[in-house]
């Protein structure tokens, strides 16, 4: 099964800090990489997406740096805060309608 | 609003019983899903369907099953064979690359 390789699997930054969550895939069929961000005891939601044209895509604090030769994406939190601790997951979608999830980071921002 | 809905939020089993966790989207999305999450595990795809009175197993889908019966319902039933079944479980629904999720429901194995 085609997977996506997240790391790391847990993360402390100070606030005001840049947390870097990486995430690498293997299909080079794929063609749409968001981010899902999920607070406890609630369902993940979609934080930011980019497609292999671009190699940076920003909104507000969120950027997510796309580099299609190495097969690796990543997401940068800009000045980070407390409110931003939450799971993060990377994802790729599969041709059968099915999107292949990374396992997630546990990011906590230290206030 | 449109959305996706889980019931209930908390639910308790005893062992050997089937449950069924309720799901229902007014998104008008032709394809939903059901996860299973474990803590500080990433999301398990238990079924998916892409089209009423369709449905295709997931990675983990032994223990459980589902219906599709209505476009905007798809009821899991976590059934006695499932030896683990205490977990959250994420029901979600999808436009084209996008899935939107339900608010999730927790279940605990008495």
């Amino acid at each position: 099964q085609q997977q996506v390789k997240q790391s790391p699997q847990s993360l402390i930054v100070q606030k005001g800090g840049i947390p870097i969550i990486n995430c690498a895939y293997e299909n080079t069929a794929f063609d749409y990489f968001p981010w899902y961000q999920q607070f406890p005891g609630k369902g993940p939601a979609l934080l930011i997406a980019i497609r292999p044209d671009v190699s940076e895509k920003k909104e507000g604090r969120f950027t997510i740096s796309f580099n299609k030769s190495a097969k690796q994406f990543s997401l940068h939190i800009m000045d980070s805060q407390p409110g931003d601790s939450a799971t993060y997951f990377c994802a790729a979608p599969n041709r059968d309608d099915k999107i292949i999830f990374g396992k997630g980071t546990r990011l906590h921002i230290l206030p | 609003d449109g959305g996706i809905t889980q019931s209930p939020k908390y639910l308790f089993r005893k062992e050997g019983q089937n449950v069924t966790l309720s799901c229902e989207q007014n998104l008008n999305h032709d394809a939903m899903y059901w996860y299973r999450q474990d803590p500080g595990q990433g999301l398990r795809l238990i079924y998916y369907s892409q089209i009423v009175n369709d449905f295709q197993k997931g990675d983990i889908a032994e223990g459980y099953s589902v219906s599709r019966e209505k476009k905007e319902s798809f009821p899991l039933t976590v059934t006695s064979a499932q030896k683990n079944p205490t977990a959250f479980y994420l029901c979600a629904s999808s436009r084209v690359n996008e899935q939107f999720f339900g608010p999730g429901t927790r279940l605990t194995v008495l």
